[in-house]
Parts: structure tokens; sequence; C-alpha cells
């Protein structure tokens, strides 16, 4: 597609419940972020795949967090047993080989996660 | 990474031109100045990259003095849909990033 697509764009959870969320790269984005972003804050790094490899992630904040991409495209993070500090908006980016040197990575909208 | 300092937040008028400093005293001698521009309910958008002196595009201009420990985003003329947060952030020239965002400046632009 055109840019980075994310699904839901808004997901309502009580806590406690497990959600997914579902990120489409751009076709041919080798590397895929997720990033975090609490409300008046800068996004945090999440997690990166190149290709399906997942090489870091170190930004998951517990073993609740989980990430993957099966096939080097779409990706899903999934966030068990959700807790009320876990509201915030989840950013995809994705970028082609050598792209993010020179264009920067290309971001979705977001899903904003509200745990109630 | 090095880390950067930027204002919290400016105000302007239509018409102006805004210049946002920031500054990055331990940026390494590879590592290149990255901006993005951030709209609510969007994801961060890349506008402009740059090493040293001077780099332009159709939406801005970045200044880069020789030591490099600081840099200006400048974007001419601004219109009330300049209306964002600009994220300033060092990144390595080549390899995997890990983009690290601080709070960003809150620009409004004002009629």
């Amino acid at each position: 597609g055109a840019g980075v697509s994310q699904s839901p764009r808004y997901k309502v959870a009580k806590r406690g419940q497990d959600v997914a969320l579902r990120c489409d790269p751009i076709s041919g984005h080798v590397s895929l972020f997720w990033y975090q972003q609490a409300l008046g804050q800068g996004p945090e790094f999440l997690t990166y795949f190149q290709n399906e490899a997942q090489l870091d992630k170190s930004g998951l904040p517990s073993d609740r967090f989980f990430a993957e991409r099966p096939e080097g495209s779409v990706s899903t993070l999934k966030i068990q047993r959700t807790q009320q500090e876990d509201s915030a908006v989840y950013l995809c980016a994705s970028s082609r080989p050598g792209g993010g040197e020179v264009v920067g990575y290309t971001f979705g909208s977001g899903t904003r996660l509200t745990v109630v | 990474l090095a880390k950067t300092t930027q204002p919290i937040s400016m105000d302007s008028y239509e018409g102006q031109e805004v210049n946002i400093t920031c500054s990055h005293n331990n940026i390494a001698t590879n590592d290149y100045i990255t901006w993005y521009q951030q709209f609510p309910s969007q994801g961060p958008r890349f506008i402009i990259q740059g090493y040293k002196t001077k780099v332009t595009n159709e939406v801005a201009s970045l200044f880069i003095p020789a030591d490099r420990k600081s840099s200006t985003l400048s974007l001419p003329r601004v219109s009330l849909s300049d209306t964002a947060v600009y994220y300033c952030l060092v990144r390595r020239s080549t390899g995997f990033q890990k983009l690290v965002f601080g709070t960003g400046t809150r620009l409004l632009v004002s009629p």
C-alpha cells in the first residue's frame, strides 16, 4: 500500500484482557519498528524486525508484550493481561533497505489503546 | 546516541519564520541530525536530515554549525497547518537505527 497501515485505530480493553495490534508495512520494506507513545511524550522504542527476524526487543516493557512478523511483512504486537499503564498509542514504522538513512522511517497513524 | 535538548513549546503567527534550535553536545563524528514532525492523531513524519552546514528541502531548512553541537530547524512563512510537535533526533550514519525521541517542541501557529 501507499503507507503503513495499523489496525484497529482505537481499542478499549478491560484490565486483564489480551489484545493484538496489527501493522501492515509498506510493501518491500524489510525493517519494521514498534513504538509506544504515552500522552504528551515522544515515542519510545519497543522492538525491531528485519524481515522475519526480531533483532532487538530491548524496549518491550515486560514479558506481557510479544511481537511477531512470521512472513516478514505483516506484524502483530500482542499484549497479554493488559494493565492501565499499557494505555498509550502504539506506532508502527517501516523502512526499505537503506531508506532509513536517506528518507527516514514511515510511521503509521497508530493504535490508541485504552485500558479500563 | 547523543541526548538532544529543545524548547518545550513555541508560539508564532501565520507568515512568520520559525526557528527551533536543538542542542546535542555529545554528538559523535558519524552521527546525523534528523527532524520529525508529528500532527495530532498521526505518527511522526520525517522532514529533514543533515550532517553539516545547511540542508534545504521543500518543507524546511536545517542549519548546522561547524562544531555540530547544535542545529536549527527553520520553517519559512508558517501557516496554521504547521502547528505540530517537532522532534530533533541524532542517529548513526548507517545500520539499524533505534530512533530515540525526546518530548519535542510543540509549535502553535496562530492567525
